[in-house]
């Protein structure tokens, strides 16, 4: 079965920084670009992040670009998040999300995590 | 990066049709034809049911259908079920390599 499970949520002061995790199942992850997407608390989905399948291109939201480090590791089938200089308006569900077409990337994400919840709050 | 435009809400009965919305720029709708569609119920993690503008991944009803024209492209529900009620969120890909959501869609099935 495919399936991706997030890890690493939690609450955290504004300023500071966490690390989400993705471990990935039931396909080649080395094969497909993922993304992190979220969704704060009764709003709608905002794009985060996505990593190409070789892991050498990344691509970022203007609202997280230089906040934010996507990176995968093919070995251990995770992709994770790194997040710094967090703010409040941060707080959301993130979603890692395996894109549908192997090569492609920014397209349509076909498979998704249930979500690891992030509150920036002191 | 602005976020596409979707109505905020649509409504109908079961066994008639909706459309909704998503309206973008040449930047995004109007110039690729990667636009999808998810479906979200409440506390669930959002489903795909169009990628590439009309196109319906395995296992997802023909009930669903995409369209595009300009920079405006559209998702049609036929025969409208109880269980179709949810959130549905556009998305496409950009000039500037992005991938903004719509707002979002919130469907009532009366």
């Amino acid at each position: 079965e495919v399936q991706l499970l997030e890890s690493g949520g939690g609450l955290v002061q504004p300023g500071g920084s966490l690390r989400l995790s993705c471990a990935a199942s039931g396909f080649t992850f080395s094969n497909y670009a993922m993304s992190w997407v979220r969704q704060a608390p009764g709003r709608g989905l905002e794009w985060v992040s996505t990593i190409s399948d070789s892991g050498g291109s990344t691509y970022f939201a203007d609202s997280v670009r230089g906040r934010f480090t996507i990176s995968r590791d093919t070995s251990k089938n995770t992709l994770f998040l790194q997040m710094n200089s967090l703010r409040a308006e941060d707080t959301a569900i993130y979603y890692c999300a395996k894109d549908y077409f192997r090569g492609s990337y920014l397209n349509a994400f076909d498979i998704w995590g249930q979500g690891t919840m992030v509150t920036v709050s002191s | 990066q602005s976020a596409l435009t979707q109505p905020a809400s649509v409504s109908g009965s079961p066994g008639q049709s909706i459309t909704i919305s998503c309206t973008g720029t040449s930047s995004d709708v109007g110039g690729y034809n990667y636009v999808s569609w998810y479906q979200q119920h409440p506390g669930k993690a959002p489903k795909l049911m169009i990628y590439e503008v009309s196109n319906r991944p395995s296992g997802v009803s023909i009930r669903f259908s995409g369209s595009k024209s300009g920079n405006t492209a559209s998702l049609t529900i036929s025969g409208l079920q109880p269980e179709d009620e949810a959130y549905y969120f556009c998305t496409s890909y950009t000039s500037s390599s992005t991938l903004p959501f719509g707002g979002g869609t919130k469907l009532t099935v009366l």
